[in-house]
């Protein structure tokens, strides 16, 4: 069965500084993956998504993401965090077959000081 | 577009009871998940449908169950609740999957459920 580990449930950057958070996915063949934003009492909001192609996936708010099949890795970066971006990042996994059953990962509590 | 919409968004409930959830999707999609979200367990997936069809079922007891109406809207009805089924639940809305696997979701903003 498919797994999606967030290595960091916590992380604080300062406004304008970089950020990245790491994903790993354990799964046998080329997986779906997508990177969501939740802020507190909103549902969930899609960043980014790979399916197959480049490795480097570009999304929206500024944000990218790079597929490592070596690593088994899907690590999130924007390269200047806003006060905005504080929310909690999930990452998550599907499978062929799987139809839209996502997988996903517990999730890293982005906190972002002025 | 209007986007997902889920009903009530918030529900108080007791030990015992039943309660049903609605979700409208986007208009055009098919194809809707259930997702629950608590603290302990994070986001765990319940089940889809597509076409008035389960077509995936997530790790949960009988007591949680769908259905799919022919306009594609869903509900979702858990029976006999339990303490531990406070949670957050989220429905998302999706275009049929991609070559077999998944396509990009549309999560509604959630129905917060209280077990008393």
């Amino acid at each position: 069965a498919q797994s999606v580990t967030q290595p960091d449930i916590h992380i604080t950057v300062s406004e304008g500084a970089s950020l990245e958070l790491r994903c790993n996915y354990s799964y046998g063949a080329t997986p779906y993956l997508f990177w969501y934003v939740q802020s507190p009492g909103q549902g969930l909001q899609l960043l980014l998504k790979y399916f197959s192609g480049d490795t480097l996936v570009q999304g929206i708010k500024g944000f990218e993401a790079e597929f490592k099949r070596s690593q088994s890795s899907f690590n999130l970066r924007k390269p200047s965090v806003h006060w905005s971006d504080a929310a909690e990042y999930f990452c998550a996994v599907g499978t062929t077959g799987g139809g839209n059953k996502l997988t996903f990962g517990t999730g890293t509590q982005l906190k972002v000081e002025l | 577009k209007a986007g997902v919409t889920q009903t009530p968004r918030y529900l108080i409930k007791t030990r015992g009871q039943q309660v049903t959830l609605s979700c409208s999707p986007i208009s055009g999609h098919r194809s809707v998940s259930w997702y629950q979200q608590t603290p302990g367990q994070g986001l765990q997936f319940l089940f889809e449908y597509f076409s008035e069809t389960q077509r995936n079922k997530g790790n949960f007891p009988g007591r949680f169950s769908g259905r799919q109406f022919s306009n594609s809207r869903s509900e979702m009805n858990v029976s006999t609740l339990e303490l531990g089924d406070s949670a957050l639940y989220l429905c998302a809305s999706s275009l049929p999957g991609l070559a077999g696997g998944p396509n990009e979701q549309f999560f509604g903003p959630g129905t917060r459920l209280t077990v008393l």
